[in-house]
């Protein structure tokens, strides 16, 4: 799988936009990227994944460059429970495979 | 949909004894199941992946004879540390990946809720 780079640890007040990046400059054509989110002392909850089209849904927006070597997770609203450690991981799209989880970004919501 | 639960939350044992978590997938048939580990501060590590009437496929310097898993159906799968020392005291997470069903991608694994085992 290809790696990811991630920012250790990041801020943003209550109610403003969380833009979270990850670097994936080795990913391959039939590779996914997937963002994962974990509160603390909880299983990984799934926020959303794409291949190479931007992709929004309930919880979050995904933007992926058009090369594809980068993409940016963006909460647009968040709040104090989206306090958590996020997972940039990129993995193939065939069945079976195990998510390899890096260090994530540690994203603290302030009020 | 898409709801994975993990049985029990929490268990404190003694060691030498053997401790079962269960992992089941509530809404969806899992035919791949994975089990993770995580230790305080760190990530998730992957121990092992298994799949449903097969022999799970464990991860390089995972015991198999210490931690079994067991897959017996598309909704359960179980771990069971043998003979548990203070140094298996984790956080063991489970997650299922299935066919198309009630809420579930088949490209999109989903995560229980974790077990934390202390033992003492």
């Amino acid at each position: 799988d290809a790696k990811t780079t991630q920012p250790p640890s990041m801020d943003c007040a209550e109610g403003r936009a969380a833009n979270l990046p990850c670097n994936h400059s080795t990913i391959s054509g039939n590779e996914y990227v997937y963002w994962y989110r974990q509160i603390h002392s909880q299983g990984p909850q799934y926020i959303i994944h794409g291949l190479k089209n931007n992709e929004t849904n309930e919880m979050a927006s995904l933007i992926i460059t058009e090369d594809r070597k980068s993409s940016t997770l963006i909460l647009p609203h968040a709040t104090l429970r989206d306090t958590a450690v996020y997972y940039c991981i990129v993995r193939p799209s065939v069945s079976g495979y195990a998510l390899n989880f890096g260090k994530g970004t540690s994203l603290l919501v302030t009020p | 949909g898409a709801v994975v639960s993990q049985h029990p939350s929490r268990v404190i044992c003694k060691s030498g004894t053997s401790v079962k978590i269960e992992c089941r997938s509530l809404d969806f048939q899992a035919t791949t199941m994975f089990w993770y580990r995580q230790f305080p501060k760190q990530s998730l590590m992957l121990m092992a992946t298994s799949n449903e009437g097969s022999k799970a496929t464990y991860e390089q310097g995972v015991e198999k004879d210490k931690f079994l898993i067991n897959h017996a159906s598309l909704t359960l799968s179980t771990l069971t540390v043998t003979s548990a020392h203070p140094e298996d005291s984790s956080f063991y997470i489970c997650s299922a990946r299935g066919p198309r069903g009630s809420g579930a991608s088949t490209d999109t694994q989903y995560f229980g809720p974790g077990t934390r085992l202390t033992v003492l």
